[in-house]
């Protein structure tokens, strides 16, 4: 149990709808990462919040945005859906000191499928 | 972003040492190494930590040249709970990459 929760669990979207995916830190955390993995694949990094600012992203369109809030919980938004958005969306909190993330807490993620 | 490569899958039997290596050319000075281990339908599970030499803790050790352009996870006598697949994590501050991950099944 990371303590890490994530909502809603499973939920099915239309192309070009959007989407809100929420995820609660662990208590302690300063950092909130957020990851896509397609079925198969490993989870691949979209962004990452330090103290509600963002402080890294991978290579993911403007269309996924982030929010983290004063008590690090945190969502994600993906705008404009396209049939490969279809995955599991990971959320981790990590406490951030230094060069190095530290180890992350994983929550059990969120499945979306886009028709 | 850093580059990874792991083996896709790969078989063991209980009680035998898995060794999985994963390949980083591109690793940054302030990169860490990380692996995870994830099961069906749940997040990834931190297994162990390191940046250079050697590192051990209870469950696995973590080996990493001089070079640092590769590293190589060791678990040692394994059992059949241990099949999962495992990702090599590189990254620092702000930029994380996975592997693809490794499928390791142990069999009875």
């Amino acid at each position: 149990e990371t303590g890490v929760t994530q909502s809603p669990t499973h939920l099915i979207k239309t192309r070009g709808q959007q989407v809100t995916l929420r995820c609660s830190s662990q208590s302690g955390h300063n950092t909130v990462s957020w990851y896509q993995q397609a079925l198969g694949q490993g989870p691949q990094f979209i962004f990452q919040y330090y103290r509600e600012e963002e402080n890294g992203r991978g290579n993911f369109p403007p269309r996924f945005s982030g929010l983290q809030f004063p008590n690090y919980s945190s969502e994600l938004n993906v705008n404009a859906l396209e049939l490969d958005d279809s995955a599991l969306y990971l959320c981790a909190s990590s406490w951030l000191a230094g060069g190095n993330t530290g180890e992350l807490f994983f929550g059990e993620g969120s499945r979306l499928t886009v028709l | 972003l850093a580059k990874t490569t792991q083996p896709i899958s790969m078989d063991s039997y209980e009680g035998q040492e898995v060794n999985i290596t994963c390949s980083h050319n591109n690793i940054a000075t302030n990169d860490y190494i990380t692996w995870y281990q994830q099961f069906p339908s749940q997040g990834p599970r931190f297994i162990i930590q390191g940046y250079k030499t050697k590192v051990t803790n209870e469950v696995a050790s973590l080996f990493i040249p001089a070079d640092r352009k590769s590293s190589t996870l060791s678990l040692p006598r394994v059992s059949l709970s241990d099949t999962a697949v495992y990702y090599c994590l590189v990254g620092g501050r702000n930029k994380l990459t996975f592997g693809g991950g490794t499928r390791v099944l142990v069999k009875p």
